[in-house]
């Protein structure tokens, strides 16, 4: 079955880097482009980027950019979200998230539709 | 960026009730929607997309609806595994951005 796996708990200090994994397995993972969202607590969905698993062309949120990079390794079928200068409102839950098209005659319609179960990155000195 | 506003922010209903909650786009976005369910502790799952479409295994009690800038989801018939927090979020253009959810509670 389709699955996202992500990497372990984070716990970090101001300032420093973060990078979180996602293991794809059960579909092709240059067919799909992976989406990053994160959740701080008791806050809203808040998408950062995405990253085109075929070509590996990404796109950032303004307001992260600058300070996130979301890479691929096809040969692994992971994809990555590494986040700089973190300060404690970047204490959130971390997931990817694979992105589904679909094609219909009013437009093309994008949808996440599995998720990764989330990498929860502690920010604090 | 475009926002989504969504209300209300909670509602308390019984098991059996019809519930709507609604999602307003600061521009038009014709039908680039999506839903999601949110349990405690859990991770997003999709119930519609394209506004009004389906996704696969979700129960037919739920139901999405509009275009431009208002829509709703509807339940026809609120169920004990439907007690969630349910978020809107559009895919018209990037940044893609969520609503702030709503909680439905048990009356």
């Amino acid at each position: 079955q389709v699955q996202l796996v992500q990497s372990g708990a984070e716990v970090t200090k101001p300032g420093a880097s973060v990078k979180v994994s996602c293991k794809a397995s059960g579909y092709t993972f240059t067919s799909y482009a992976m989406h990053w969202v994160r959740q701080a607590p008791g806050q809203r969905l808040e998408w950062m980027g995405w990253i085109n698993g075929g070509d590996g062309d990404t796109k950032y949120s303004q307001k992260f950019q600058g300070r996130v990079t979301i890479t691929g390794d096809t040969s692994a079928s992971t994809a990555y979200m590494e986040l700089s200068s973190l300060r404690s409102e970047d204490t959130a839950v971390y997931y990817c998230a694979r992105v589904v098209l679909v094609v219909a005659a009013s437009g093309y319609y994008y949808y996440m539709d599995v998720w990764g179960k989330g990498t929860t990155v502690t920010v604090s000195s | 960026d475009i926002q989504m506003t969504q209300s209300p922010s909670s509602l308390s209903a019984s098991v059996g009730d019809r519930v709507t909650i609604t999602c307003r786009a600061s521009q038009s976005i014709s039908r680039y929607l999506n839903w999601y369910q949110q349990k405690p502790g859990k991770v997003p799952k999709v119930l519609i997309y394209a506004a009004s479409s389906l996704q696969s295994g979700v129960p037919s009690r739920f139901s999405g609806s509009g275009s431009g800038t208002d829509f709703t989801l509807t339940i026809s018939s609120l169920q004990p595994e439907d007690f969630a927090t349910y978020y809107c979020q559009q895919s018209y253009s990037t940044p893609w951005t969520f609503g702030q959810g709503t909680k439905v509670e048990i009356k």
